[in-house]
């Protein structure tokens, strides 16, 4: 299917552990973003890429890592969940003058 | 810092009224984006404003750009109940290695009967 796509759409994981949250765009953009989005606070971006082998931090990195060995794909990986990082995980893709489409999101509980 | 506020946060309204939210940012960008997200959904799409002057209308929604003065607006014709949504503004971010997008925290916009 075209478009943008989130895995797995709720996650529960307990502290400690290591999570990865899948994004797949299958449109070949070069842009693509993370998120996340809690009461307050709106959306942060974590990480961001402007092509395969290219990321950048953005504004709450900490605790978290990506990689993007392939233009369609950008993995968010918890290292060591934390209560702290539950949270609504958004990724996006898209190009500065199409704009950008936002995937469905991963609700994530760390318990 | 980089910046993006929104005003106002919370907007009550009845239907048929007209309203404007406002969208100012911290720093140069000619590349403005307004996104819509219903409760518990993700965000979509409503304008992308590539240019300082740029205006986009669909429906009862009209967004401008101002670059020179880093402010878009979101002009709200005639409200219905059906554009209750959160609101967001978000700009092009030129600093650092690569673009990335800075997001407001967003437009609570509730109409009422």
């Amino acid at each position: 299917d075209a478009g943008i796509t989130q895995s797995p759409r709720y996650k529960i994981t307990e502290t400690g552990r290591q999570v990865t949250l899948m994004c797949h765009q299958t449109w070949s953009h070069s842009y693509m973003f993370w998120y996340r989005q809690d009461l307050g606070h709106g959306l942060r971006l974590i990480y961001y890429s402007a092509a395969a082998d290219i990321t950048d931090k953005g504004e709450v990195p900490d605790g978290y890592v990506v990689s993007r060995s392939k233009t369609e794909n950008f993995p968010l990986t918890l290292e060591s969940a934390t209560r702290s990082q539950t949270s609504v995980y958004f990724c996006a893709s898209g190009t500065m003058n199409g704009g950008y489409t936002f995937g469905s999101g991963t609700r994530l509980t760390v318990v | 810092e980089l910046k993006v506020e929104q005003n106002p946060l919370f907007l009550s309204m009845q239907e048929g009224k007209n309203y404007t939210i406002y969208c100012n940012y911290s720093t140069t960008s000619d590349r403005l984006y307004w996104y819509r997200q219903d409760p518990g959904k993700s965000l979509e799409s409503l304008f992308v404003l590539l240019s300082n002057g740029a205006e986009k209308q669909e429906g009862r929604l009209m967004a401008s750009l101002d670059t020179k003065a880093r402010l878009s607006t979101l002009h709200i014709t005639a409200a219905v109940h059906d554009l209750s949504a959160t609101y967001f503004c978000a700009f092009m971010n030129y600093g650092g290695s690569q673009g990335n997008l800075i997001f407001g925290k967003g437009t609570k916009l509730s109409v009422k009967p």
